[in-house]
């Protein structure tokens, strides 16, 4: 079975800090795609950020960067000078190519304070 | 663009009725998904579909019918709905090019008392 872990529930980070998210997966895929998606109060599920299993370079989107390591089935978000409008739910999501059939993790919600 | 939509937004209903979650893209993408979203459980897939006339069962489809007659709608239906159903569903589609990512509605608060 495909999983996919997120082990903090919450966590919280002060503005223009970095803050790092942890996610955790297993698949006996050697082929994959990894993504960050946000959901803020608003319910709506935006895309942050993907990863091609591939490829070993990180992912970057302007503030937002992943540390994929295959090897340790990790893929984790930092989030550099945070800002107030960052505050949602993130899920960690996998697919094996067929995006009709993503994995989710169960979420982290993050604070962002002053 | 309207992207993926689904209605209605909020929805209550009573042990034992039905309903149906409508669910429309106009991106012309080939797959489409219902997931339901459970506090601490994150998304869980209920049923999907890879194209028209083509359904498959996700991770919980007990309770929940699916059909695809057309590229664009992907109605969920309640048969006979349960408190157990009480959940956030969301839609999603993709286009079926390897790796793509998935667009979602912007999600039904079902609540069944």
């Amino acid at each position: 079975a495909q999983t996919v872990t997120q082990s903090q529930p919450e966590m919280s980070v002060q503005e223009a800090e970095t803050v790092t998210l942890s996610c955790t997966y297993d698949t006996s895929e050697s082929d994959y795609y990894l993504f960050w998606y946000k959901q803020p109060p608003s319910r709506q599920m935006i895309l942050v950020i993907r990863q091609e299993a591939y490829k070993q370079q990180n992912a970057t989107e302007n503030r937002f960067s992943v540390n994929f390591q295959k090897a340790a089935k990790s893929f984790s978000l930092k989030i550099s000078d945070s800002q107030l409008g960052d505050a949602a739910m993130y899920f960690c999501a996998f697919h094996t190519g067929t995006a009709s059939k993503l994995t989710f993790g169960t979420g982290t919600r993050l604070q962002v304070t002053l | 663009n309207a992207g993926v939509t689904q209605t209605p937004k909020f929805q209550v209903l009573k042990t034992g009725q039905s309903m149906t979650l409508q669910c429309a893209q106009d991106m012309n993408h080939e797959y489409m998904s219902w997931y339901r979203q459970d506090p601490g459980m994150g998304l869980r897939l209920i049923h999907y579909s890879v194209g028209a006339g083509i359904t498959d069962q996700g991770e919980v489809p007990n309770g929940y019918n699916v059909s695809r007659s057309t590229t664009e709608d992907f109605p969920l239906r309640l048969l006979s709905a349960a408190p157990s159903q009480t959940s956030v569903y969301f839609c999603a589609s993709a286009n079926s090019l390897y790796g793509s990512e998935a667009f979602f509605g912007q999600g039904t608060r079902l609540t069944v008392v």
